[in-house]
């Protein structure tokens, strides 16, 4: 059961920007805990896509960009492409749980 | 290359065990975090497990006092013992790194899974 809440979809045409929000408690985000998402394309494994709240790893497009605030965070995409079309899940600790927890999941479509 | 390959998913009966491996390259899993995510079909990620480089291991509530965790330094793989499984632990099960650049809270290198079936 997830922690974390997410929109389950969003949808923009190709050039827009879309955001996807990630809701979490005084258990994970609220007390400081970090936040992370990944890009999942259905039917293959996540990818690392921020981290550290506004971290990105190599090879990924700045395109991409993440915010924290509170006990939320934020995943922006900018100058949406096709193949930005998948799913994305945020990611925190929780210390309640003892354990990593995942978002709800968001569907990204490209108009 | 820094690699995750796991192994050992299958179809198995509501009450049986299974064991997935998970071998790694480019790396070593004694010195990393490693923790396991499943996704049953059509629902989202859901963290199972983790593995600290100094020995402690964590599970989900899920799965807790079903599931173990182990590493064979030797091979470099890391193991996850399902037992009592259920219908509900029907998934695709990754392994995956936690990387020190997130201080080991974010997952870094993924597997490409490998899919348990609990049926009768």
């Amino acid at each position: 059961q997830s922690v974390l809440t997410q929109p389950p979809s969003v949808s923009g045409a190709p050039g827009q920007r879309v955001t996807i929000s990630c809701t979490g408690s005084n258990s994970n985000i609220g007390v400081g805990y970090d936040v992370h998402w990944y890009q999942q394309v259905p039917g293959t494994a996540p990818r690392l896509l921020i981290y550290t709240n506004i971290n990105r790893p190599s090879g990924v497009p700045d395109r991409f960009s993440g915010s924290k605030s509170g006990a939320s965070a934020s995943l922006a995409i900018t100058g949406l492409q096709a193949e930005d079309e998948a799913d994305y899940y945020c990611q925190s600790y929780d210390n309640r749980l003892s354990g990593s927890v995942f978002g709800t999941g968001t569907k990204v479509t490209v108009l | 290359e820094v690699q995750l390959v796991e192994s050992g998913g299958g179809l198995v009966q509501p009450g049986g065990s299974l064991r997935l491996s998970c071998a790694a390259s480019g790396f070593t899993v004694s010195s990393d975090y490693m923790t396991w995510v499943r996704q049953a079909p059509g629902k989202g990620l859901e963290w199972v497990s983790v593995f600290y480089s100094g020995g402690n291991t964590y599970y989900a509530g899920s799965v807790k006092g079903r599931f173990t965790l182990s590493r064979d330094n030797s091979k470099n793989t890391v193991d996850l013992q399902m037992n009592s499984l259920r219908a509900e632990d029907t998934a695709v099960y990754y392994c995956a790194r936690c990387s020190p650049t997130c201080y080991y809270q974010c997952m870094d290198v993924w597997g490409q899974g490998t899919t348990v079936t609990v049926s009768s």
